[in-house]
C-alpha cells in the first residue's frame, strides 16, 4: 500500500537557518502530495501542496517540489523563526485509498533565537 | 464562525465507559473524516463520509461506531473506552472526496 517516510525529528535549528524536511513516498498511479504543519495545541494546517509531477508548493517561504523520479517532496525554507516551531507533517493523497490522507510521522521542529 | 468543530476539546473517561466526540463544518462540504493521532503524532485515518455515506472504513475496532446524521456533521462514538483509546481524535472535511482537507481543532481523549 502505500505509504511516506519522513525523517525522524526533533529537528533543531537556529533562528534564520536553512531548513530542510525530508520525504519520500511509495505509491501506486498519481497521488497528490502534501505539507501539512500542526503548532502547538493546535490542529493541523495547509501548508502547502503539489497535485503532478515537477509542480512547486510554496507558502510563507515554505517550498516542496514534487519529484516523482526520486519520488521525494522535500519541505524547505530558506530563513526559519521562531513562529515556525511546530510539527510538520508530509501526506499523500490517492484516489486508491478513498481520497484519504496518508501521513508520514511527522517532523518535530524547534527553532531557537 | 469555526469551519470545522469539534467538541469536546478535552475528555477524560475511565475505562468500560462510552464516550462521544461531535464534529460540524460549516463550510457545504460533502466528505468528512475522523483520524486518530497517537501519542507518537502518528495521524491515521479512520472514517470517511460522503454525502452522508460512509466510503472508509479502515481498520479500527467495532467499538468505533461514526454516526453521520446529515452531512454537516460527523459524530464518533466509542464504547467500553480501554486504555489504548487514548489519543487525539481529528475531524476533517474537503467539498468533496480528493478536494483540500479542513481540519478541526482535536478532541484529546484520556481514558484512565
Amino acid at each position: 500500500g502505500d505509504s511516506v517516510t519522513q525523517m525522524e525529528g526533533p529537528v533543531t535549528l537556529s533562528e534564520e537557518a536553512f531548513l530542510t524536511i525530508n520525504c519520500t513516498y511509495t505509491a501506486t498511479g498519481y497521488p497528490s502530495l502534501f505539507w501539512y504543519v500542526q503548532y502547538p495545541g493546535e490542529g493541523l494546517q495547509l501548508l502547502l501542496k503539489a497535485t503532478k509531477a515537477d509542480d512547486k508548493g510554496s507558502n510563507k517561504g515554505f517550498e516542496a517540489t514534487y519529484r516523482k523520479e526520486t519520488t521525494s517532496f522535500h519541505l524547505e525554507k530558506g530563513s526559519v523563526q521562531v513562529s515556525d516551531s511546530a510539527v510538520y507533517f508530509c501526506a499523500l493523497r490517492n484516489s486508491n485509498s478513498g481520497y484519504a490522507l496518508n501521513f508520514g510521522k511527522g517532523t518535530s521542529l524547534l527553532v531557537t533565537p | 464562525d469555526t469551519a470545522v468543530s469539534q467538541t469536546p476539546k478535552y475528555l477524560v473517561t475511565q475505562m468500560g465507559n462510552d464516550k462521544s466526540i461531535k464534529c460540524e463544518q460549516n463550510l457545504g462540504h460533502d466528505t468528512m473524516y475522523w483520524y486518530k493521532q497517537d501519542s507518537k503524532k502518528f495521524l491515521k485515518i479512520m472514517f470517511s463520509y460522503n454525502n452522508k455515506e460512509l466510503i472508509i472504513n479502515e481498520t479500527v475496532p467495532n467499538r468505533f461506531s461514526p454516526k453521520s446524521p446529515d452531512k454537516a456533521h460527523l459524530n464518533l462514538h466509542i464504547n467500553s473506552l480501554e486504555l489504548g483509546d487514548s489519543a487525539v481524535y481529528f475531524c476533517a472535511s474537503s467539498k468533496k472526496a480528493g478536494a483540500e482537507a479542513f481540519f478541526g481543532q482535536g478532541t484529546r481523549l484520556t481514558v484512565v
